[in-house]
């Protein structure tokens, strides 16, 4: 079954907010993390991805954290904009090879 | 370059019936992966193929199956279908340029299979 889930199927944000967006995966051999976003109509698309040996990793307005201690990852979206409206999965690459994803979150845009 | 491209983008069948998915990976990619994708299970992984080989599968029946083609195209199969089997059939895309490249998925817009 899958090893990877989310703490809240739905996230409301208002516009300009910081988002914070949690995900606990069971499976410790996992070394490599990758966050997705689908918006509406549309496949995943990759956002920011992180190895098993950093803690964090930043991209544009979007920054990664892993807690291997207690398996959890994060995605933090700063200054939220409409535009991130979407469901953000969480993945990770098994001992087996194989890319195994979280249920995802939806993320809300209030005004 | 191109994107991931599925074929068709909507599908309706009727149970009992089988069904072939396309998929044709970003250009120079050899590396293709299925997932399927439903509200209750979220996206559950089928299959990889790499250089025509399957080489990695999920837990899904034999029903499901697939291949992959000298050029990279990849097409999947179910047979005998199911009501369950209604969901977005999603195809993701790798390049070969070590393991960080690889990891990481390009997807399609998935083809919508709707099993009546």
């Amino acid at each position: 079954g899958e090893s990877v889930g989310l703490h809240l199927p739905t996230l409301s944000v208002q516009e300009g907010d910081n988002s914070i967006i949690n995900c606990a995966y069971s499976n410790s051999a996992s070394d490599y993390f990758i966050w997705y976003k689908q918006e509406s109509g549309k496949g995943p698309q990759f956002i920011i991805d992180i190895r098993s040996n950093m803690d964090k990793r930043q991209g544009q307005r979007v920054t990664v954290l892993l807690n291997k201690t207690v398996k959890h990852l994060s995605l933090q979206i700063a200054a939220t904009q409409p535009g991130d409206s979407a469901v953000y999965f969480c993945a990770e690459n098994t001992w087996d090879d194989k890319i195994i994803f979280g249920k995802g979150t939806r993320l809300h845009i209030l005004p | 370059k191109a994107g991931v491209t599925q074929t068709p983008r909507y599908l309706i069948k009727t149970r009992g019936q089988q069904v072939t998915l396309s998929c044709s990976p970003i250009s120079g990619h050899r590396s293709v992966s299925w997932y399927q994708q439903t509200p209750g299970q979220g996206l559950q992984f089928l299959f990889e193929y790499f250089s025509e080989t399957q080489r990695n599968k999920g837990n899904f029946p034999g029903r499901f199956s697939g291949r992959q083609f000298s050029n990279s195209r990849s097409e999947m199969n179910v047979s005998t279908l199911e009501l369950g089997d209604s969901a977005l059939y999603l195809c993701a895309s790798s390049s070969t340029g070590g393991d960080s490249e690889r990891e990481k998925l390009f997807f399609g817009s998935g083809t919508q299979l709707s099993v009546l």
